[in-house]
């Protein structure tokens, strides 16, 4: 099976700007989890959808929103870029709930925000 | 805010020595998650033992799991260059709005050959 993937790599915005980044999860994974790294504040948590319903959803600003299609890609949204959005976005795909069983995660998108 | 705590944050140790991680919580878990990342990559996952499991062993992992002491901790064996990467330990918990993996800040550890 194709692992997750996500779409683009690499992104470089300004300031104000909005970006969304793309994921594909492992086919027959019905649950897609967005977590963000950064090195001051590690990983957290952002928002899990399943089965296109946003079932969970981290303490981040309401600038940052994602949706999931009836195929189970997902989309993440960040509106108004702000410096401290600059990280690696990370999505991660599993046959249930996060945390209920492995999540399989994709390599990333790095975000760099100017 | 980070869940866990991990413990050292950085190890270095030569190869073929045993590594030992620790990982310390703070609320009520359904299980415990061990991933590996290299460098600025996606995770991979390593272990999960369940709240009612006290010891698992994945080829040279080790993960023990201590809910009194809200406590894991994940020992590679016979360690490899290969093994240099962030190690994280993950909690998971069912909350009223779903359930969510809340990670630790890692460990960084290095295996010199």
């Amino acid at each position: 099976k194709a692992g997750v993937t996500q779409t683009p790599r690499y992104l470089i915005k300004t300031r104000g700007q909005q970006v969304t980044l793309s994921c594909s999860p492992i086919s027959g994974h019905r649950s897609v989890s967005w977590y963000q790294q950064t090195p001051g504040q590690g990983l957290q948590f952002l928002f899990e959808y399943f089965s296109e319903t946003q079932r969970n959803k981290g303490n981040f600003p309401g600038r940052f929103s994602g949706r999931q299609f009836s195929n189970s890609r997902s989309e993440m949204n960040v509106s108004t870029l702000e410096l401290g959005d600059s990280a690696l976005y990370l999505c991660a795909s599993s046959t249930s709930g996060s945390g209920i069983r492995e999540q399989y995660f994709g390599p990333g998108t790095r975000l760099t925000v100017t | 805010s980070q869940q866990g705590e991990e413990d050292p944050q950085a190890l270095s140790i030569q190869e073929g020595e045993n590594a030992t991680m620790n990982c310390s919580y703070k609320t009520s878990i359904n299980n415990l998650q061990w991933y590996r990342q290299n460098s600025g990559r996606g995770l991979v996952h390593l272990i999960l033992i369940r709240s009612n499991e006290r010891e698992k062993h994945s080829g040279r992992l080790r993960v023990t799991l201590d809910t009194s002491k809200k406590s894991s901790s994940l020992l590679i064996t016979a360690s490899r260059a290969a093994d240099t990467a962030s190690y994280f330990c993950a909690t998971a918990r069912w909350e009223t709005s779903g359930s969510r993996l809340t990670f630790g800040e890692g460990t960084q550890l290095t295996v010199n050959p």
